[in-house]
């Protein structure tokens, strides 16, 4: 089973800010199958980004994820108000599917 | 526009269980294959497992192996998710999501809270 690894834990930043996640396999992950999710609360998960780097279908362009091997890093450039949530880094290249335990962006 | 609606809120007693379903609009049903992830409250996401609607075929992580069954009924558009021997510890909200090859678990149900206590 690949563990993932995300980190820090919580962000506190202002909106405008950037922010900086980071996630982190416990063994090589393709970059075909490294997936981000946002969640706000009360809601299901939101894919924003697929295969390491690619934006889903309507997300805004300040999303952007990156990374190769075993780390990973998903960059929202400005934060807009509705940005402030959890973030969950995902492997879906072997089974059992994996994810992280979660960035919680909040506002500072 | 793709969706996946999920049934509503349950409240099972420990050991017994529960089945929630998972209908499919928009899309190809028999095209996608079907996870389910479940979340514990305020803790992150967990797999579950996966179903082929066109043909039935299942993975399951090994955690659940024995526990949960994953079955779909084409002529509906609709998948289920049954845990059996509820424990208190299986309270969470359970999730049905449309896995894609490429572009992973793309679309998701609304949630489905299942409680268990005595």
């Amino acid at each position: 089973e690949i563990g993932m690894t995300q980190s820090p834990g919580t962000l506190s930043l202002s909106p405008g800010e950037r922010a900086t996640l980071s996630c982190r396999a416990s063994q090589s992950v393709s970059t075909t199958y490294l997936a981000w999710y946002q969640q706000k609360p009360g809601q299901a998960p939101r894919l924003l980004i697929y295969g390491a780097s690619s934006r889903a279908t309507g997300i805004p362009d300040r999303f952007s994820g990156s990374g190769s091997g075993t780390d990973f890093t998903l960059t929202i450039s400005r934060l807009e108000p509705e940005d402030f949530a959890v973030y969950y880094c995902q492997q879906y290249g072997s089974s059992p599917l994996t994810f992280g335990g979660g960035t919680k962006v909040e506002i500072k | 526009q793709v969706q996946l609606v999920q049934s509503g809120a349950d409240v099972k007693k420990p050991g017994a269980s529960v089945k929630v379903s998972c209908k499919a609009s928009g899309y190809t049903f028999t095209g996608y294959y079907v996870h389910w992830v479940r979340q514990a409250p305020g803790q992150g996401l967990e797999w579950m497992g996966w179903i082929n609607p066109n043909n039935g075929g299942t993975k399951y992580a090994q955690k659940f192996q024995g526990r949960v069954a994953l079955t779909r009924d084409t002529s509906i558009s609709t998948a289920y998710m049954e845990l059996s021997g509820l424990r208190s510890d299986d309270t969470a909200v359970y999730y049905c999501t449309r896995g894609e090859v490429v572009t992973g678990l793309d679309y998701w149900g609304q949630g489905t809270l299942v409680t268990v206590s005595s």
